[in-house]
């Protein structure tokens, strides 16, 4: 079994639909979760940081974390075409020196179509 | 945040021959990486590139496969060499800022190995 376990898709969905992507992982350790997006022939970009359980929104994202049941959720509340790309999630058991280190999913690849 | 350059954003090599790729931040980070993203697979870390002494590489990677360079807090070098077809990938550096703990990435490097 993987630290992190992701579908890599692809997930396809109409413009305006709320997209749900998801990530569960096996290390109890994990306390900062993560989400990058990352553009065709682009590098990943940081969309979401998250400590501990709970939730985080930001615009039309919100990050959602469950540690009782290791399992993690990015939703994106009326997906536009410029949401498709690849998303990434990401975890750590520290916020600095080697524990920081982040292990990543394999991503899910988005496409919203119009 | 950072901003990261990564030279050269592509290019098409022929077997056995050698390629570095730069990486620019226009700020002192306090951790650079060095990761290899392969079609369909999560994010590998390649090794974590140290200012002023040798980096340290991940199970895997070698440093006489990989040569990575830091020569101050801003700049570092990783080398592909003798390459072969299976070293065709994305390559990406991503760093930490000192001002905050988060990861950043360049744009990449996308390597073709013919």
């Amino acid at each position: 079994q993987k630290e992190v376990e992701q579908d890599p898709g692809p997930l396809s969905v109409p413009e305006g639909a709320i997209v749900s992507l998801n990530c569960t992982y096996s290390n109890s350790a994990f306390q900062y979760f993560m989400w990058y997006r990352q553009y065709s022939r682009k590098g990943p970009e940081l969309l979401m940081y998250t400590y501990s359980s709970g939730n985080k929104e930001d615009g039309r994202f919100t990050a959602q974390v469950d540690k009782s049941s290791k399992y993690i959720s990015l939703f994106i509340r009326d997906s536009q075409p410029s949401d498709s790309a690849t998303y990434l999630c990401a975890m750590s058991a520290g916020a600095s020196g080697g524990s920081y280190i982040p292990t990543f999913g394999r991503g899910t690849s988005l496409i919203v179509h119009p | 945040s950072a901003v990261i350059s990564q030279k050269p954003s592509r290019d098409i090599c022929q077997r056995g021959t050698s390629l570095t790729i730069q990486c620019q931040v226009d700020s002192q980070v306090t951790m650079m990486f060095w990761y290899r993203q392969q079609p369909g697979q999560s994010l590998t870390l390649i090794a974590t590139a140290n200012q002023g002494s040798e980096a340290t590489y991940e199970s895997g990677f070698v440093i006489d496969k990989f040569p990575i360079s830091r020569p101050n807090l801003t700049f570092s070098t990783l080398t592909v060499s003798n390459m072969s077809p299976e070293d065709s990938s994305i390559y990406l550096c991503s760093v930490v800022p000192t001002t905050n703990e988060k990861l950043f990435f360049g744009s990449g490097t996308q390597l073709s190995v013919l």
